[in-house]
């Protein structure tokens, strides 16, 4: 069946620029969850969203980052007034449930990731 | 402190031999689940393998399996007979079932080993 895709793959943009990035889950999968890789940072993870509600945005790096997940399916991602630390590749992951007795339905599957470029 | 280490930041094997990449973590919760991903050089995360906190068996998966020794807090992962297509970054990565709160369910990566097959 189809993975985890998200769009673009790679963005390159200005400095000051707004910037959309989509993630579109595995069909059936509730949980998504958004994570930026860069290279000084590592893995970081950004927000998560059980169906259409993020409980909680405290892991955004800024104000300028904002998330929303329609239908319960895609999730958008949106950078405004983008700085060039905000050059990093954003990846997407998706699994079945997710809850607090971990089970391996837990597992999260990641998309290929957006390669974003800020110049 | 932090919750997932990598110690081997670059590890070598020849083709044909196994190889343990090595994953400590830290975590007060009883429930949690430990995860390997694979990331070659085109940037997606693939997931590996899967273990869960309360399994009584090491995880096996193909030529991967993990041991998981809970009172050391480690869980290593083993590669047999390595490929040329096995170079890439391993990554451990650890999600609380979030049962005593501040957990998302986000997973929580170590920084990584990576790791060559010479022929």
């Amino acid at each position: 069946g189809a993975g985890v895709s998200q769009s673009p793959s790679n963005k390159v943009t200005e400095k000051g620029k707004d910037v959309e990035l989509r993630c579109d889950p595995i069909s059936g999968h509730t949980a998504l969850y958004w994570y930026r890789q860069s290279l000084g940072q590592g893995l970081e993870f950004l927000i998560y969203f059980q169906g259409n509600s993020a409980p909680d945005k405290s892991g955004l790096p800024s104000d300028r980052f904002s998330a929303e997940r329609t239908g319960g399916s895609v999730s958008t991602l949106t950078i405004q007034r983008t700085q060039q630390e905000d050059s990093a590749v954003y990846l997407c992951a998706s699994s079945l449930t997710s809850g607090r007795n971990m089970r391996a339905e837990e597992t999260q599957y990641f998309g290929p990731g957006t390669r974003l470029l800020v110049l | 402190a932090q919750k997932i280490t990598q110690t081997q930041p670059g590890m070598f094997v020849q083709e044909k031999e196994a190889v343990t990449l090595d994953c400590t973590y830290d975590t007060s919760d009883p429930s949690y689940g430990l995860f390997w991903y694979k990331q070659p050089s085109s940037g997606e995360m693939i997931f590996l393998i899967y273990q869960g906190s309360y399994d009584q068996q090491n995880a096996t998966e193909g030529r991967y399996s993990l041991n998981f020794q809970k009172a050391r807090k480690s869980a290593n992962l083993v590669i047999s007979a390595s490929q040329l297509g096995d170079s890439a970054m391993y990554f451990c990565a650890m999600r609380e079932g979030g049962r005593y709160g501040g957990s998302q369910g986000n997973l929580i990566f170590g920084k990584g080993t990576k790791l060559s097959v010479k022929p």
